[in-house]
């Protein structure tokens, strides 16, 4: 069975930190997404990696996959009150038409 | 707007009945899934359909069916409902095995 695990479950942290979201898996991604939800709403998609080793950069959120494809990063620069939410990431199950999330981190980031 | 559309946004219900969830997917995805979000939890994966056959399974109870129809729209069936039934379900559209896109959820509360 695949699954991505996420860490850590919750943070809470003062505005203008830093943080890392991490996403891992001990099978083979051919890609990853990462979504954010906020309270009552639809999770938003927010990017897609699909090249090992790849970095994207979403204004202060990086996104970086593994060399391997079996894990994934979430970093994000100088927090905001704004990027408080339920960060999941996701992606194709290899071989199977399930498409799978993982178990989630919730942000909470204080004014 | 992700153009995933969910009626109805609210539903409260007794024990014991039935409800149908609606969802029409993006114009030109194929794939719609169906997810279960109970308060502060991550997301179930229930079902997925694709052009209208079932093609993956989650953890969704014998109480609950869905189905997708010619024109990609799709109904999620939830038969003697239990208090713990009360949940969002969020319905998601995508071509296959890449990323998807969230309706805004219909939130179904069980009395």
């Amino acid at each position: 069975t695949q699954l991505l695990e996420q860490s850590p479950q919750f943070l809470s942290i003062q505005e203008g930190e830093n943080l890392t979201v991490y996403c891992n898996s001990s099978s083979v991604f051919s890609s990853l997404q990462w979504y954010r939800q906020e309270p009552g709403e639809g999770p938003v998609l927010l990017v897609t990696v699909v090249t090992g080793g790849e970095v994207k950069k979403l204004k202060r959120l990086t996104f970086q996959f593994g060399d391997a494809r079996k894990d994934s990063s979430l970093h994000i620069t100088a927090a905001q009150p704004g990027d408080t939410g339920l960060y999941l990431c996701a992606g194709d199950g290899s071989g199977t038409y399930k498409y799978i999330f993982g178990t989630g981190t919730r942000l909470k980031v204080l004014a | 707007d992700s153009g995933v559309t969910q009626t109805p946004k609210h539903l409260i219900t007794a024990t014991g009945q039935r409800v149908t969830l609606r969802c029409s997917p993006r114009s030109g995805d194929l794939s719609v899934y169906w997810y279960q979000q109970s308060l502060d939890q991550g997301l179930q994966f229930l079902i997925q359909y694709y052009n209208g056959e079932e093609r993956a399974k989650g953890n969704i109870l014998e109480r609950f069916s869905a189905q997708q129809f010619p024109d990609l729209h799709s109904e999620l069936n939830l038969s003697s409902l239990e208090l713990g039934d009360s949940a969002l379900y969020f319905c998601a559209s995508s071509v296959p095995r890449r990323e998807q896109f969230f309706g805004p959820g219909t939130r179904l509360t069980v009395l």
